[in-house]
């Protein structure tokens, strides 16, 4: 069975600063995607990046980047240059692409607050 | 271009009560998902949609909840009778279509969410 792993339930970040967001998966599909998303207090659920499983480039949107290590099965979250605008929960998310893996199963979480 | 939009964003209603929960997705989005997330946890996903088509609704409580999606655009999610438990954030997401193993063909894209509340 496919998971997803965040085992930071809270994070506390210096504005101005990167922080990481640890997030590991189980899968025995060859081929999938890794996302990240964020949601503020407000509730939309924000997509931030995408991973695919064979893309051999970290994936970057502007100030996040994803740090695939495919070996061991992680796919953290950095996010330079914090802002306060950045302080919401985030979730890691994968979707396998073969039979019954195609359902998009998420972490629990992290809440992330940037300090001035 | 346009983002998914989901109307009423906040509804607050009396158990045994029905309510009903509105989803236009991104133009041209094939595949279209509503989710039920309860405060502290990730989304769990009801149903999926593929055009007007229910590709997966195993998670559905379908003696209380209906939804579809009949002309293969906006959808409709439908509570009756709500009980205390349904209080959530409901949320619709939707994506290009089926295939397409990379980038934005794989990825969901969400709405504002509707946040319901059972008393």
């Amino acid at each position: 069975a496919q998971k997803i792993t965040q085992t930071q339930p809270g994070m506390f970040v210096q504005e101005k600063e990167a922080v990481t967001l640890d997030c590991t998966y189980d899968t025995s599909d060859q081929s999938y995607g890794l996302f990240w998303y964020k949601q503020p207090s407000s509730g939309e659920m924000i997509f931030l990046i995408y991973q695919g499983s064979y893309d051999e480039q970290n994936a970057t949107e502007g100030r996040y980047s994803l740090n695939f290590q495919k070996a061991r099965k992680s796919a953290n979250l950095v996010i330079s240059a914090s802002q306060l605008g950045d302080s919401a929960m985030y979730f890691c998310a994968m979707r396998g692409h073969a039979g019954n893996n195609r359902k998009l199963i998420w972490g629990l979480g992290t809440s992330l607050a940037v300090n001035p | 271009e346009a983002g998914v939009a989901q109307s009423p964003r906040y509804k607050i209603i009396e158990k045994r009560q029905s309510v009903a929960f509105w989803c236009n997705p991104i133009s041209g989005h094939a595949t279209l998902y509503w989710y039920q997330q309860i405060l502290g946890q990730g989304p769990k996903l009801l149903i999926q949609f593929q055009n007007n088509g229910v590709v997966d609704d195993s998670q559905l409580p379908k003696d209380r909840f209906s939804a579809e999606r009949l002309k293969g655009v906006d959808s409709t999610l439908k509570i009756q009778p709500a009980k205390l438990e349904d209080s959530a954030v409901y949320l619709c997401a939707s994506r290009v279509g089926r295939g397409g193993r990379r980038g934005s063909t794989d990825t969901q894209y969400f709405g504002p969410g509707t946040r319901l509340t059972v008393l």
